[in-house]
């Protein structure tokens, strides 16, 4: 059975740290893009970075330089480091495998059960 | 930025079709992805590539995509139905990806 499960989030003060662990059973993270997706409470999805399977990495504005995705091929698990977080970084977050078709045609086809990161004082 | 624009809500019979749009500047240039979220839930994938079902999905699920809107399409509403859609692109300009502000189905 393909799963991944998320791990890592929790309670922490503003300006603090963090890293998100997703395990992936039954796929090969390095073989495949990967992506984190949070959603914020009572809020819709938003897009935070991806990783392709060459290692290029990609961001969503707002977490740049903050942020940092990346993989452990021998423990086939994703990553997210993140550093200098805010209070409007309280959300739920989700990895998931992404489906490629073409240039355009990415479709996020295998979701893990997400994490909830809480950042306050 | 691009931006994905969905209706906030939408309401249908039992047994009705259930539309649900999602408009972007030349939209139907790219492919679109369409996720169903329940309450407390993962995403789901519903429709990938516009028009494509992954396997286990529903026949009555079905989409379209060209000019300005892609659209979801539910035919033969369930109440099971009953749930977010949120649209999903990929910005080939910024190499980003972008979701739609997502559109509550309530089958009543």
């Amino acid at each position: 059975e393909v799963q991944l499960v998320e791990s890592g989030g929790g309670l922490v003060q503003p300006g603090g740290s963090l890293r998100l662990s997703c395990a992936a059973s039954g796929l090969t993270v390095s073989s495949n893009y990967m992506t984190w997706v949070r959603q914020a409470p009572g809020r819709g999805l938003q897009w935070v970075s991806l990783v392709d399977s060459d290692g290029r990495t990609y961001y969503t504005d707002s977490v740049k330089g903050r942020f940092t995705i990346s993989r452990d091929n021998s423990k086939n698990t994703l990553y997210l480091q993140m550093n200098s977080l805010r209070a409007e970084d309280t959300a739920v977050f989700y990895c998931a495998r992404i489906q490629r078709a073409g240039t355009t045609g990415y479709a996020f086809d295998i979701w893990g059960q997400g994490t909830m990161v809480t950042v306050s004082s | 930025s691009y931006d994905l624009t969905q209706p906030p809500s939408v309401s249908v019979s039992p047994g009705q079709t259930a539309s649900i749009t999602c408009s972007g500047d030349k939209l139907g240039s790219i492919y679109v992805s369409w996720y169903q979220q329940k309450p407390g839930q993962s995403p789901v994938l519903v429709i990938h590539q516009d028009t494509k079902r992954p396997s286990g999905i529903p026949e009555r699920f079905s989409g379209s995509n060209s000019g300005n809107t892609a659209t979801l399409t539910i035919s033969g509403t369930q109440a099971m139905d009953e749930a977010d859609y949120y649209c999903q692109a990929w910005d080939i300009n910024t190499v980003t990806v972008v979701f739609g502000g997502g559109t509550k189905l309530t089958v009543l």
